[in-house]
């Protein structure tokens, strides 16, 4: 199966610094990455949408400037927090779907990375 | 507007069957997702219906209905390592998935 890995999967760190999130499909393109953010107890938030090659999407409420997201190529989209704060501390998780290759077919399914949690103190 | 109905909680015994429900509205509507997320991890996809009708995949199993914005995963001789949140997911015209809170699912032995 369709396999997202995302690195760090845990960071904590000072109020201030900024913090960047990798996340990779391993044996599949993906021409749009998700990025989503979790607080305790609470459903997913989709944060942005991410194609690759051109800007990310935000959502309604989401800094753009304070989440940097790069999507360089079908297999990376970092995501970075800049001068994050303790309000910032979360779950974060990417997800990937398909590219449709030639002869295939996309599921538009989103495959998750084992999310990130950070933690800023 | 868009939104989810599942129930927030059930209760199932080990080795029975679970039936959990969803009901949905979306505009516009590119089929429905389920997945699993055990505490404190992300999300695992289960099944994706598109068309109405029962998938059957291996203990789980999940059925649409189109028509009447519903759908429900069954889960069959449950194991305790079931014990998770099932996540409902339909997407919608942009082919963005609409979450919900999901169903956490408790599995007593």
């Amino acid at each position: 199966g369709a396999v997202v890995s995302q690195h760090p999967s845990r960071v904590i760190c000072k109020s201030g610094t900024s913090v960047k999130i990798e996340c990779r499909s391993l044996d599949f393109q993906a021409t749009t990455m998700f990025w989503y953010r979790q607080f305790p107890k609470q459903s997913l938030m989709l944060m942005a949408t991410s194609n690759e090659g051109s800007k990310a999407t935000y959502e309604q409420g989401v800094e753009k400037d304070k989440f940097l997201i790069n999507h360089a190529s079908l297999t990376l989209s970092t995501l970075t927090v800049t001068s994050a704060h303790p309000e910032d501390s979360s779950f974060y998780i990417c997800s990937a779907r398909d590219h449709p290759t030639s002869g295939g077919e996309s599921t538009d399914t989103q495959y998750f990375g084992p999310g990130t949690r950070l933690t800023v103190l | 507007g868009q939104n989810i109905d599942q129930p927030t909680e059930m209760t199932a015994t080990e080795g029975a069957i679970v039936q959990i429900n969803c009901t949905y509205q979306t505009s516009g509507f590119n089929g429905l997702f389920w997945y699993q997320q055990h505490a404190g991890e992300a999300p695992t996809f289960l099944s994706y219906n598109v068309l109405d009708g029962l998938e059957e995949k291996g203990r789980f199993s999940s059925f649409l209905s189109r028509s009447k914005g519903y759908s429900y995963l069954l889960l069959k001789e449950l194991q305790m390592k079931d014990s998770a949140s099932y996540l409902c997911a339909p997407m919608d015209s942009n082919y963005q998935l609409i979450w919900g809170a999901g169903t956490k699912l408790i599995i007593k032995p």
